[in-house]
């Protein structure tokens, strides 16, 4: 399977900051990479797919780069309402796997 | 606009079965891929199971061959039968739209497994 490793686990930011998560893969993925944000007690929302193309509707302040092993997502001005868990996930291969979880508060 | 809805979860013992289903609305289901993905109490996201728009399905090891993934396009309804359950199945199960990336997502359904 491959691994999926976010840094850091926990962020304390103020808002307006631009805040910025990594992801590396165990193995090449390719540009096969996606971002979610999920708010305690509710699902899952796309953010980001194919490593850098914002899903519709979502604010231009978030943002995705990378390929191969090392991505990174951006905040570029934090808002309150970014307060979240942030997940990345392969699908390079199967199984699907996500990283363990970024959790972002407020400073 | 896409709604997802999960039904079917509750509290059952280990070794027990369960089957969850998704009520899908707001777009054309058949034509798409869909899954479920589940969330251990406090834990992150873990991928369980797709099935294509032509039925072809995919599982985790740790689910292959207690779980089955089924759908029916004609009443927009997407299933997750799950036997021989276990204490660590215990989690929220989401029904997502999507093979690779999953751009929906319903509210999920708590499934408990414990005597």
């Amino acid at each position: 399977d491959i691994q999926m490793t976010q840094s850091p686990s926990s962020l304390s930011a103020s808002i307006g900051d631009s805040v910025t998560i990594t992801c590396q893969a165990s193995q090449d993925i390719s540009n096969y990479l996606n971002w979610y944000q999920q708010k305690p007690g509710k699902a899952p929302k796309l953010l980001i797919y194919d490593a850098s193309n914002l899903e519709t509707g979502v604010p231009s302040r978030f943002s995705g780069s990378g390929s191969g092993t090392d991505f990174t997502f951006t905040i570029s001005s934090l808002q309150p309402e970014d307060i979240a868990t942030y997940y990345c996930q392969q699908y390079d291969n199967l199984p699907y796997t996500f990283g363990q979880g970024t959790k972002l508060e407020i400073k | 606009e896409v709604q997802l809805l999960e039904s079917g979860g509750h509290l059952v013992q280990p070794g027990g079965s369960l089957r969850l289903s998704c009520a899908a609305s707001g777009f054309t289901f058949s034509s798409f891929a869909m899954s479920w993905v589940r969330q251990a109490p406090g834990k992150g996201l873990e991928w369980v199971s797709t099935i294509t728009g032509g039925d072809d399905t995919y599982y985790a090891d740790s689910v292959k061959g207690r779980f089955t993934v089924s759908r029916d396009n004609s009443k927009n309804t997407l299933f997750l039968q799950m036997n021989s359950l276990r204490a660590e199945d215990t989690a929220v199960y989401y029904c997502a739209k999507g093979r690779f990336y999953f751009d929906s997502w319903g509210q999920g359904t708590l499934v408990t497994v414990s005597s």
